[in-house]
């Protein structure tokens, strides 16, 4: 069973740093992309990024190119979104998903991290 | 690069049919077949309920269909039911291995 494991809720100060991660089981970790999808609150779905474990091959959406590194260690099947300042702005959920093909359909969803960013 | 762009809303009565528009350009929808739909349920994660534009996964209901006219996509639930009623996302392949979301619909059952 393909499942995406998620690291827990986190409540961080502006200016902070942050990594959350994301285990991936079930299936070959190194033959999809994994990425990850932000939800405001209230808001809509944001397509972040996704990366290739097997290659590091990593994309990123427009709106957030350089402000997040996106990355895999494959040899333990997880992956991780990191910020090294987080905002006030950044308070948001964050859902890891699994990438079928090249076409990209999201076909597996984590559960979803709760990142909460105030002073 | 713009989100899709979807109603806000969109409502019907149980049984009958409705359809959410998702509107890209000639460098994402227009380009490929190949758009997604996602049902969201408040507090939930969300589900893929169309694929490849009209591609329905195993377990999802022959109620929903997807189609693509040009850089417009569109989603129709026939038979509504009250459990139709949630957030609805389109998500469009928009080339170099990129994907880009729609503003999201809220259904309401009415």
């Amino acid at each position: 069973e393909v499942q995406l494991e998620q690291s827990g809720a986190e409540v961080k100060k502006p200016g902070e740093s942050l990594k959350i991660s994301c285990k991936g089981s079930g299936y070959s970790f190194t033959k999809y992309w994994i990425g990850w999808v932000r939800q405001m609150p209230g808001k809509g779905l944001e397509w972040m990024g996704i990366i290739y474990p097997g290659d590091s091959d990593t994309r990123y959406g427009p709106s957030f190119q350089g402000q997040v590194n996106i990355s895999a260690d494959k040899s333990i099947s997880i992956a991780y979104l990191q910020w090294s300042s987080l905002k006030a702005s950044d308070t948001a959920m964050y859902y890891c998903a699994r990438f079928r093909g090249w076409e990209l359909v999201i076909d597996y969803w984590g559960q979803g991290t709760l990142v909460t960013v105030s002073s | 690069q713009s989100a899709l762009t979807q109603p806000a809303s969109v409502s019907g009565s149980p049984g009958q049919s409705i359809t959410i528009s998702c509107t890209g350009t000639s460098s994402d929808v227009g380009s490929y077949n190949l758009v997604s739909w996602y049902q969201q349920h408040p507090g939930e994660v969300p589900k893929l309920m169309i694929y490849e534009g009209n591609k329905r996964p195993s377990g999802v209901s022959n109620r929903f269909s997807g189609s693509k006219s040009g850089n417009t996509a569109s989603l129709t639930i026939s038979g509504l039911q009250a459990e139709d009623e949630a957030d609805y996302y389109c998500c469009s392949y928009a080339g170099s291995s990129t994907l880009i979301f729609g503003g999201g619909t809220r259904l309401t059952v009415l």
